[in-house]
């Protein structure tokens, strides 16, 4: 069964320096995501992203933070110069669409633990 | 602004159905009753969906009431591996609306 795919698994960054994490989404899925979960807390929406370009953002989703999709196949985050209040599980997520539009429910990735220190 | 309102927690015996609540009293015509659970620290992995009609798949059986202001989320045979946090989301059809993740429902299964 297609799922979607995150690397690394765990970064680990000193504070000010620039993460990029990536996530390949299942290969026939049009609609990409971006979301971050702080410890202990509730999974929070950063970023989505279709046809080349952000289609909505969160106010997380300050300038620090960027998406692309540089080729077929990976969407990245980068987060600029990280603080140490980004360390968060980091979830892409994407979801498709058929002819019926049936298919629109989100599929996640197992996540990018990032830990700034 | 919480669109949907389930207990923090709840218990199930291992074997029997575990029958999880959820309140979406504001939900709008368009909007779809989502559910999505996160096993410790992993990706949320999505269950069930549905609009006014009962919904099942082979995880999971989805009740939505005829108002469709409240829903259950039932698993018929719980597992040990069913423990979780369990979410209720309301969401416009489409792909470009983002999932609204709120506290859940922490389910335990016990042996």
């Amino acid at each position: 069964e297609p799922e979607v795919t995150q690397t690394p698994s765990h970064q680990v960054t000193q504070m000010g320096q620039e993460v990029i994490l990536r996530c390949v989404p299942i290969s026939n899925h049009l609609y990409f995501y971006w979301y971050r979960q702080i410890l202990g807390q509730k999974v929070e929406f950063l970023v989505s992203f279709y046809n080349n370009e952000i289609s909505e953002k969160s106010e997380i989703f300050d300038d620090q933070f960027s998406v692309e999709r540089p080729d077929g196949s990976n969407f990245t985050l980068k987060i600029r110069s990280t603080k140490l209040e980004d360390s968060a599980m980091y979830f892409c997520a994407s979801s498709g669409v058929s002819g019926t539009g049936k298919y629109y429910e989100q599929y996640f990735g197992p996540g990018t633990r990032l830990t700034v220190t | 602004d919480a669109k949907t309102t389930q207990p923090p927690s709840m218990d199930c015996a291992e074997g029997r159905a575990a029958n999880l609540p959820c309140n979406h009293s504001t939900i709008s015509g368009n909007e779809y009753v989502y559910w999505y659970r996160q096993i410790h620290s992993q990706g949320p992995q999505y269950i069930i969906h549905g609009l006014k009609n009962n919904e099942t798949n082979e995880m999971a059986s989805l009740i939505i009431t005829e108002d469709r202001k409240s829903s259950t989320l039932i698993l018929p045979h719980a597992t040990l591996r069913d423990t979780a946090v369990y979410y209720c989301i309301v969401r416009p059809w489409g792909g470009n609306n983002d999932m609204r993740f709120g506290a859940g429902t922490r389910l335990t299964v016990k042996p």
